[in-house]
């Protein structure tokens, strides 16, 4: 089946400008997770869905960072007003449910100029 | 606090030898789940294997095996017949309470020809 996808793969904009990120999940995945990889790090945990609430939103950098979930399905990040900093590949992650096997995304690699 | 620990940025090992890499962790949960991913240079992300905290017996896939010390809190991977194909980084990974997946930082690993 379809694993989970990640548009645009690349992402090149503008130092002020507004982005956004899209995840489409694995069907039937409740749960569904924003990572951010600056280069040659580790993954940086920004927010958590179950479903379409985020129980857990202490992960995103700041308040230019938001994130929605239309049901259990697609979710965007958006990055408002983007800086330089926030050029990394940002990952989206998806699972059954909270505790199991996540699987991810091919990134979406952001480079802010 | 939770955190994870991998102490070995890099890592190299000969092809069709065996590798161990390392990880540690901290939590003061009972029951949890440790994973395994990898990330090829393409760098979609792929799990490699994962433990049940609660199960004694270390999980094995094919050439890939746990060396599972709950009270160590230590959670290393075995990589047996090395392959060119493992060439990749390696992140343990620790979900909190289903919401926060914490990642080491990864271990770099090259299987030399």
């Amino acid at each position: 089946g379809a694993g989970v996808s990640q548009s645009p793969s690349n992402k090149v904009t503008e130092k002020g400008k507004d982005v956004e990120l899209r995840c489409d999940p694995i069907s039937g995945h409740t749960a569904l997770y924003w990572y951010r990889q600056r280069l040659g790090q580790g993954l940086e945990f920004l927010i958590y869905f179950q479903g379409n609430s985020a129980p857990d939103k202490s992960g995103l950098p700041s308040d230019r960072f938001s994130a929605e979930r239309t049901g259990e399905s697609v979710s965007t990040l958006t990055i408002q007003r983007t800086q330089q900093e926030d050029s990394a590949v940002y990952l989206c992650a998806s699972s059954f449910s909270g505790m199991d096997t996540q699987y991810f995304g091919p990134g979406t690699r952001l480079t802010v100029l | 606090a939770q955190t994870v620990t991998q102490s070995q940025p890099e890592m190299s090992v000969q092809e069709a030898e065996t590798v161990t890499l390392s990880c540690t962790y901290d939590t003061s949960e009972n029951n949890y789940y440790l994973f395994w991913y990898k990330q090829p240079p393409s760098r979609q992300m792929i799990l490699v294997i994962r433990q049940e905290a609660y199960k004694q017996q270390n999980a094995t896939e094919n050439r890939f095996s746990v060396n599972f010390q709950k009270a160590a809190k230590s959670f290393s991977l075995k990589i047996s017949d090395s392959q060119l194909g493992d060439t990749a980084m390696y992140f343990c990974a620790f979900p909190h309470a289903g919401n926060q997946f914490y990642f080491g930082t990864g271990t770099s690993l090259t299987v030399i020809p």
